[in-house]
């Protein structure tokens, strides 16, 4: 089974400390992904990673940045959080894929990370 | 107009009701379809996948495409207690770059007992 690991279940900061968000997976896929999940808002893509020290920005980049060293780890870093970061962050990864095949469009997620910014 | 808009309910039932969920598209380029579902406090989890048009049943679920009317629904036979969570569409073209997925905001269902 694909496993996706968040370091934190739960997490309480202060605004404008720096936040470090970790995820693994276990199944040596190359794309990773980071989003949020607010009420009303749905899953929003802030970046993702097609390949080590590769990184796209998503729809809503701003304030945070991303880093990917190892094929396995996608963290997620909060320059110096504010409130309006308080959200749920999931972690995903999917197989890029040698063919055309379906696999590869399917992502798996993390449990969740829920961040508390005060 | 956002590209795949989903109601978000929420939705209550009756155990052993059929239920009904949907989305809706605006770019015909979409051919990969997924449904996932998601229990409070936890991560979205892959239930259903088909490709381009058609059915695709997996025990009480049924997957079904229209890609005519830019339309998928996602069918629940037998409801049950367990079923309670949130169920997230999502799809993507054949070609799109960086292969993100496009999701719906999610519909809350509530089956109660």
């Amino acid at each position: 089974d694909v496993k996706v690991t968040q370091s934190s279940r739960y997490l309480v900061k202060r605004t404008g400390e720096k936040v470090f968000l970790e995820c693994v997976q276990d199944m040596d896929h190359e794309n990773m992904f980071w989003y949020r999940q607010d009420p009303g808002l749905g899953l929003r893509l802030i970046y993702f990673s097609y390949d080590v020290k590769m990184k796209e920005k998503g729809d809503i980049p701003e304030g945070y940045s991303v880093s990917r060293e190892k094929k396995e780890r996608f963290s997620l870093i909060l320059e110096s959080a504010s409130t309006n970061q308080t959200s749920m962050y999931l972690c995903a990864s999917s197989s890029r894929g040698t063919s055309l095949g379906l696999a590869k469009n399917i992502q798996y997620f993390g449990a969740g990370t829920r961040l508390s910014v005060l | 107009q956002k590209e795949v808009e989903q109601d978000p309910g929420p939705l209550s039932v009756p155990e052993g009701a059929i239920v009904s969920l949907n989305c809706t598209y605006s770019n015909s380029a979409f051919q990969y379809f997924m449904w996932y579902r998601q229990y409070s406090r936890k991560g979205p989890e892959l239930l259903m996948y088909t490709y381009s048009s058609g059915n695709k049943e997996d025990g009480r679920f049924t997957a079904q495409v229209d890609k005519s009317s830019k339309y998928i629904s996602l069918f629940i036979r037998d409801s049950q207690p367990s079923d309670s969570a949130t169920y997230l569409c999502a799809m993507r073209t054949f070609n799109q770059a960086g292969t993100a997925l496009i999701f719906g905001k999610g519909t809350t269902l509530s089956v109660s007992s």
